[in-house]
């Protein structure tokens, strides 16, 4: 079982450009989640995808969103990029969408750099 | 709303001795309570979680935490820390009233030093 999988994991982008950054969940897992975690503080949550819609969204503008597909992997999409989106980008995956009797497993992240 | 707040930004122990994390929470539900621990270049992984069931939670690598609602803490222990131990740890709370779904909430972070 490979895990929860990113891709790419470092990404070198221009501010005002455009990134998609990829998931897939561990195996069995339907529930995908994106965090924002910027250097030196604790990951926050983006949004959460399950049955292929967004279910929760945390504070974050209109120029991130996301998708997932049948095969419930996901894409995190940011337009606009401004130096502030500089950070590390985790998806997590889980069976369901309740934290109490699933766990959460992290991908590596993906290190993205807005220059 | 669900916050956490870790009350230590940095602990520096020397090998073999205890370690003490703290954790205080805020929560309008009775909340799941997890520790994650991040080790440089590699993902978070979960060291143990508190859903409801015993308030003295025991999860990988001899790390151990009390829930006390009293007191809104959720405190992570090890009796001897080994070096391997070094690394970010974070207190997460997550709330899941009736069939709610909620996210997980991260403190900011501890870093813990072992010192040989």
């Amino acid at each position: 079982d490979a895990g929860v999988t990113q891709s790419p994991t470092h990404l070198i982008k221009t501010r005002g450009q455009q990134v998609t950054l990829r998931c897939s969940p561990k195996s069995g897992h339907d529930t995908v989640s994106w965090y924002q975690q910027a250097l030196g503080q604790g990951p926050q949550f983006i949004f959460q995808y399950y049955e292929e819609e967004e279910r929760q969204r945390g504070n974050f503008p209109d120029r991130f969103s996301g998708h997932q597909y049948p095969n419930y992997s996901s894409e995190l999409n940011v337009n606009a990029l401004l130096l502030g989106d500089s950070a590390l980008y985790l998806c997590a995956s889980n069976r369901g969408q309740q934290f109490m009797n699933t766990e959460a497993f992290f991908g590596q992240g993906t290190r993205l750099t807005v220059v | 709303a669900q916050s956490v707040t870790q009350l230590d930004s940095h602990v520096s122990v020397s090998e073999g001795t205890p370690v003490l994390l703290r954790c205080n929470y805020s929560s309008s539900y009775s909340p799941s309570l997890f520790w994650y621990v991040q080790h440089p270049n590699k993902g978070l992984q979960l060291l143990l979680k508190y859903t409801s069931a015993a308030t003295l939670v025991k999860g990988i690598n001899g790390f151990e935490a009390e829930f006390k609602k009293s007191e809104t803490s959720f405190h992570l222990t090890k009796p001897s820390a080994h070096m391997s131990d070094a690394a970010e740890y974070f207190c997460v709370v997550s709330e899941e009233p009736g069939t709610g779904r909620r996210a997980l909430t991260f403190g900011s972070g501890t870093r813990l030093q072992v010192q040989p």
